[in-house]
């Protein structure tokens, strides 16, 4: 059903950078349109984490970072905490569907 | 702070209703910079939005293809918040749903979620 596909699941050791790839198509980030993740912790709602591509909200650390190139974006983290262990999801527009979109998820495990 | 309390039933009957609302506080339902959205999420589809209603001068709602026929969402300016109507609802509309507040693009606040469960 997802359009914009994740890894499944990623991992690392504390202190350590992992990356979560979200691949899209010509329709939805290679048009151009914005990218945005989220973090979701167990039992939780998602919380907005990078909007607008690679901005930051208020109060999430810099460690967190995202970009995005052609089809695909890019979220970071780097010096890897035992708190990061969440699931990752990105969202963007899509013009084929007419509407918002989100990527399959990634869940980051802390080793 | 903006917060966005939701409320509804938890179980719906295969064919019936679902109907959900969320209740703003720090914000306007009618701002003419925010959206306000319907998002669920099950792990046989993971999150999907749904829909959304936002004021630029008028109503207006976008909703999501999947959907499209049976649903509606609707601001009530009289209490700050926003409803959720899903028609016809079968055991696949089982979810988690979520009402969001869209800023720039983005889905910046949520709702606590409220887990429905269709079944007889």
């Amino acid at each position: 059903q997802s359009v914009l596909t994740q890894p499944p699941s990623v991992s690392g050791a504390p202190g350590q950078r992992v990356t979560i790839s979200c691949t899209g198509s010509s329709s939805n980030i290679g048009a151009g349109y914005d990218v945005h993740w989220y973090q979701q912790l167990p039992g939780t709602a998602p919380k907005l984490l990078i909007y607008g591509n690679s901005n930051r909200p208020s109060g999430v650390p810099d460690r967190f970072s995202g970009s995005k190139s052609g089809t695909s974006a890019s979220l970071a983290i780097t010096g890897l905490q035992a708190d990061d262990e969440a699931d990752y999801y990105c969202q963007s527009y899509d013009s084929s569907l007419s509407g918002k979109v989100f990527g399959t998820g990634t869940k980051v495990t802390v080793l | 702070q903006v917060q966005l309390q939701q409320s509804g039933p938890g179980l719906v009957k295969p064919s019936q209703t679902l109907s959900l609302t969320c209740a703003i506080s720090g914000d306007s339902v009618s701002s003419t910079s925010a959206a306000w959205n319907w998002i669920r999420q099950s792990p046989s589809r993971g999150l999907e939005w749904l829909g959304r209603t936002y004021y630029r001068s008028k109503w207006y709602n976008d909703y999501a293809v999947s959907v499209r026929s049976r649903i509606s969402i609707n601001p009530d300016t009289s209490k700050n918040q926003f409803s959720l109507q899903l028609n016809s609802v079968a055991p696949e509309d089982t979810a988690v749903y979520y009402c969001a507040r869209e800023y720039l693009h983005a889905f910046d606040m949520w709702g606590q979620g409220t887990m429905v469960t269709v079944s007889s």
